[in-house]
C-alpha cells in the first residue's frame, strides 16, 4: 500500500505567488516523521522543513511551512512569495520505523514551474 | 562543514560489469543509507548502516548489490553483474544516531548500464 501520496504531477505558479503542494501519507504508527525536500535538476535533495507527529504547531522554516492535519493525515507544504529559484521537483517523505533504526519512505513527488 | 559527498558523480558501464560507487558522510554522523531513484520516482530505500553494521538490508532488491562500511565512516554501494534495469541515480543519506533527526543527502552518482 502506498505510504505517501502526491497526487500533483507538476505545478505552475508565477512568481511571488503562493503555492501549496498536497502529500498524504498512511501509517498505523503514533510516533512517526513528515519531510519535505527539494530536488533540483542538479539531483542533490535538500531537506527544507521536518514535523512530528506530535508537534503542536504547524513547522515553518523561512518561506516554508507545513499545513499539518492530523486527522486527515496531510502534510501540505505551502511556498510563500515564489521564486524562480523555487522551480524544481519536490518529495514528501515519512520516517518509517523499522527493526534497527529509520528509513524515509517518498512519495513521487511533484515538480514545481515558477514562472515571471 | 563538508557534506555528503558521492563518487563518481556519473558512471556509464556496460551490462555484465561490476561497479561500486562511493559515499563519504557528514563526519560523525553514524547513521548513513543508500536510496535508489529511478526517473521520475521518488528515491526508494535501500540499506540503512548504523556504525559499521548493516542494520537494515531489507531494501536491497537481489544478492546482486551488496554494501559495505568497514570503519563506520565511508560506504561502498557495489553491484554484480550490472543490467539495464539498474540505470538510476544511487543517492547516500547520513544522519546522527538512529536517523530520527533530518537526512542530509550527497549530491547522487547517476549510473547507467549499456
Amino acid at each position: 500500500a502506498q505510504k505517501i501520496t502526491q497526487t500533483q504531477p507538476g505545478m505552475f505558479v508565477q512568481e511571488k505567488e503562493a503555492v501549496t503542494l498536497d502529500c498524504t501519507y498512511d501509517t498505523s504508527d503514533p510516533s512517526y516523521g513528515l519531510f519535505w525536500y527539494k530536488q533540483p535538476s542538479s539531483g542533490e535533495m535538500i531537506f527544507l522543513i521536518y514535523q512530528g507527529s506530535y508537534d503542536q504547531q504547524n513547522a515553518t522554516e523561512g518561506r516554508y511551512s507545513l499545513n499539518f492535519q492530523k486527522a486527515r493525515k496531510s502534510a501540505n507544504l505551502v511556498i510563500s512569495a515564489s521564486q524562480l529559484g523555487d522551480s524544481a521537483m519536490y518529495f514528501c517523505a515519512m520516517r518509517e520505523r523499522r527493526e534497527a533504526g529509520t528509513a524515509l519512505i517518498f512519495g513521487k513527488g511533484t515538480t514545481l514551474s515558477v514562472s515571471s | 562543514g563538508a557534506g555528503v559527498s558521492q563518487t563518481p558523480s556519473n558512471k556509464v558501464t556496460e551490462k555484465g560489469k561490476y561497479v561500486e560507487l562511493r559515499c563519504d558522510p557528514i563526519s560523525g554522523h553514524t547513521a548513513l543509507y543508500w536510496y535508489r531513484q529511478s526517473l521520475g520516482q521518488g528515491p526508494e530505500f535501500l540499506i540503512y548502516f548504523q556504525g559499521t553494521g548493516a542494520a537494515d538490508d531489507s531494501g536491497l532488491p537481489n544478492d546482486r548489490f551488496f554494501a559495505v562500511r568497514p570503519e563506520g565512516s565511508v560506504s561502498t554501494l557495489k553491484i554484480q553483474r550490472t543490467e539495464r534495469g539498474d540505470s538510476a541515480m544511487y543517492l547516500c543519506a547520513s544522519s546522527t544516531q538512529g536517523g530520527y533527526n533530518e537526512q542530509f543527502f550527497g549530491p547522487g552518482t547517476r549510473l547507467t548500464v549499456l
